[in-house]
């Protein structure tokens, strides 16, 4: 079956413009997850999804970042006032959830670059 | 959180075995993990292992898991060229519904 997508595949933006990246998760899968992987600071977790419950924030580096998901599947995560260091490849993966959330599925990650 | 550890880079000639080491930070970890990353592709998940467990066999692959030292480690038997890719080991984090804790990745080089 499909697996997890997300758009677009690479991102150039200035310094100081919003961006919004998107991930379609596994078709039933009610966990959701956003990590990003640069070169500096590696594979970082930063916001979980379960379903309709509020979502998990820890690993947010600022608030410049947030993230919605609408109806339980597609998520954006959106990123204001990009910055530098914002550069990076930024992976979504989504599980089935609850106790059998352990098996996670990433997606191919989308490319921003901060001009 | 804070950092699991892994060496950075390993080379073996092909048919060899490869060992590639972890140390992991949180006791409490229920799941520990390992995936694999290909130049240009996206993270694959190639086994995982539950914490109450010693050892997991999956075809070329072996996890041994030591809680005590909170040491985690995967065997390849028979590396292949094929097998050349960045090896990231991670740790479910704690109340965060299994999301995870990844070490900074060990290059695999595999050399005919």
């Amino acid at each position: 079956g499909a697996g997890v997508s997300q758009s677009p595949s690479n991102k150039v933006t200035e310094k100081g413009k919003d961006v919004e990246l998107r991930c379609d998760p596994i078709s039933g899968h009610t966990a959701l997850y956003w990590y990003r992987q640069s070169l500096g600071q590696g594979l970082e977790f930063l916001i979980y999804f379960q379903g309709n419950s509020a979502p998990d924030k820890s690993g947010l580096p600022s608030d410049r970042f947030s993230a919605e998901r609408t109806g339980g599947s597609v998520s954006t995560l959106t990123i204001q006032r990009t910055q530098q260091e914002d550069s990076a490849v930024y992976l979504c993966a989504s599980s089935l959830g609850g106790t059998d959330s352990y098996e996670q599925y990433f997606g191919p990650g989308t490319r921003l670059t901060v001009t | 959180g804070e950092d699991v550890e892994q060496s950075l880079f390993l080379s073996v000639r092909e048919g060899d075995s490869s060992v590639i080491n972890c140390t992991y930070t949180d006791s409490s970890s229920t799941y520990l993990y390992w995936y694999k990353q290909e130049p240009g592709a996206g993270l694959q998940l190639l086994t995982y292992i539950f914490s109450n467990m010693d050892m997991k066999q999956d075809q070329r692959l072996t996890v041994l898991l030591n809680k005590k030292d909170k040491h985690l480690s995967l065997r390849i038997a028979d590396t292949q060229t094929g097998d050349s890719a960045i090896y990231f080991c991670a740790e479910s984090i704690s109340n965060s519904g299994y999301a995870l804790n990844f070490g900074k990745g060990t290059s695999l080089l595999v050399t005919p």
